[in-house]
């Protein structure tokens, strides 16, 4: 089982909707989460961050976390054609001695 | 300036030649990273570096070797490349709790033929 799992996606969605992104880890000890957002050729530029159960929203982001089932999620309201990108979860926790460690991310694309 | 510098940009070398990329920062971070990407796959940590005299293999670091010259400075070897080293190589910093994540350089495109 891989540390940090994401679906690849492509993830299609129409300018306007609500675009849903998951993302699951497999160690319990985890205590920061974060979402990055990643253009073709360009370095990953972080977009959250949440380190608590519940809800985090900034702007049209709004980052998910549930620790009892492992897993975060990114909502991205009134999506736009230049959210479409690759988005990385990147998870650091006691097992991976507090490094970070990324899923293989998901392709999403907003249709005009 | 940008906060974490990666030289060179871009990069073409021959199969079994020594390659060094190199990483500075002005962030300040005590924590470095040296990540590859290949298409599909995102990023594979290879090593990285708590401090100056802590230095931990990665996922991937056969065929890597690495150099943590001061704190400000992380770089990262090819001793003798192979194409299948062919990838997108970026360096990173974080805060020792990772509070605000991990700032990424510019990245440095390397191809081995």
């Amino acid at each position: 089982q891989k540390e940090v799992e994401q679906n690849s996606g492509p993830l299609s969605v129409p300018e306007g909707a609500i675009a849903s992104l998951n993302c699951t880890y497999s160690d319990r000890g985890s205590q920061s989460f974060f979402w990055y957002r990643q253009y073709s050729g360009k370095s990953p530029e972080l977009i959250m961050s949440i380190y608590s159960n519940g809800d985090k929203e900034d702007g049209r982001f709004t980052a998910q976390l549930n620790k009892a089932s492992q897993y975060v999620s990114l909502l991205i309201r009134d999506s736009q054609p230049s959210d479409s990108a690759t988005y990385l979860c990147a998870v650091n926790g006691r097992d991976s001695s507090y490094k970070l460690i990324f899923g293989s991310g998901t392709r999403l694309l907003v249709r005009p | 300036d940008a906060d974490v510098t990666q030289t060179p940009r871009n990069r073409i070398t021959k199969t079994g030649k020594r390659i060094m990329l190199e990483c500075s920062q002005t962030k300040g971070h005590d924590r470095m990273y040296w990540y590859r990407q290949d298409p599909g796959l995102g990023l594979r940590l290879i090593y990285y570096s708590f401090d100056v005299k802590d230095i931990n293999k990665g996922e991937i670091s056969d065929g890597y070797s690495v150099s943590r010259q001061a704190q400000a400075k992380f770089s990262l070897s090819l001793e003798s490349a192979i194409p299948n080293q062919t990838a997108l190589y970026f360096c990173a910093t974080s805060d020792p709790a990772d509070r605000d994540g991990a700032f990424f350089g510019q990245g440095t495109r390397l191809t081995v033929v």
